[in-house]
């Protein structure tokens, strides 16, 4: 049974970078059935989708946050990350990782989810 | 992108059936078969309910059911149980090669 843990800080000062990690156990990260991405909520929102990644490399980011996301794959340690620039009080959410079946809109594995407050 | 959009809230009795709408465009929820539906409790993470517009996984009761029509998709609840009071947010694939979610709807039981 594939899961999800996120990890990271749960504190980010503005203007700096949010980094978070996803574990990936169960599964392998190298694998072609799956991609991987990170979705956020703030606090009494709604859920907002930041992008996904594939073993093969490739990756899609949501327009509003392209200029300030990347995700990567990490295979020596089975995990994928997000990296968020130039952070903001906008940017406090939980923040969810998460697999889809490559080719579907299932995801049915997800992380519980970790806050980060961007605040000084 | 725009959030696809969703009524804020619905409610019904025990035992009736309610149906939650999700609408875009023809660039995300019309022009694909990759809409899905997630319920989500308070303080936990969103639960998959129904996926490419109208299957569900093993373990979700048959009383969830999804579908489209055109640039709109509808989650239907039958037989609302208690246990339903929720938050259900839909989620669409896009031209983008993105994904954009619904803005939400707070299910209530009466």
């Amino acid at each position: 049974q594939l899961q999800l843990q996120e990890s990271g800080p749960g504190l980010v000062k503005p203007s700096e970078t949010l980094s978070l990690t996803c574990t990936v156990s169960g599964g392998s990260v190298r694998s072609s059935s799956y991609a991987w991405g990170w979705i956020r909520q703030p606090p009494g929102k709604g859920l907002e989708w930041i992008g996904n990644i594939f073993y093969s490399g490739s990756n899609y980011y949501n327009p509003s946050l392209k200029s300030r996301v990347t995700i990567s794959v990490d295979t020596s340690e089975n995990q994928f990350s997000l990296r968020l620039n130039s952070v903001t009080a906008a940017d406090t959410a939980v923040y969810f990782c998460a697999g889809r079946n490559s080719g579907s809109g299932r995801t049915d594995h997800w992380g519980q989810g970790t806050l980060v407050t961007v605040s000084s | 992108q725009s959030a696809l959009t969703q009524p804020a809230s619905v409610s019904g009795s025990p035992g009736q059936s309610i149906t939650i709408s999700c609408t875009g465009t023809s660039s995300d929820v019309g022009g694909y078969n990759y809409v899905s539906w997630y319920q989500q409790h308070p303080g936990n993470a969103p639960k998959l309910m129904i996926y490419d517009v109208n299957n569900r996984p093993s373990g979700v009761p048959d009383r969830f059911s999804g579908s489209k029509s055109g640039n709109t998709a509808s989650l239907t609840i039958s037989g609302l149980q208690p246990e339903d009071e929720a938050d259900y947010y839909c989620n669409s694939y896009t031209t983008s090669s993105t994904w954009v979610f619904g803005g939400g709807t707070k299910v209530t039981v009466l």
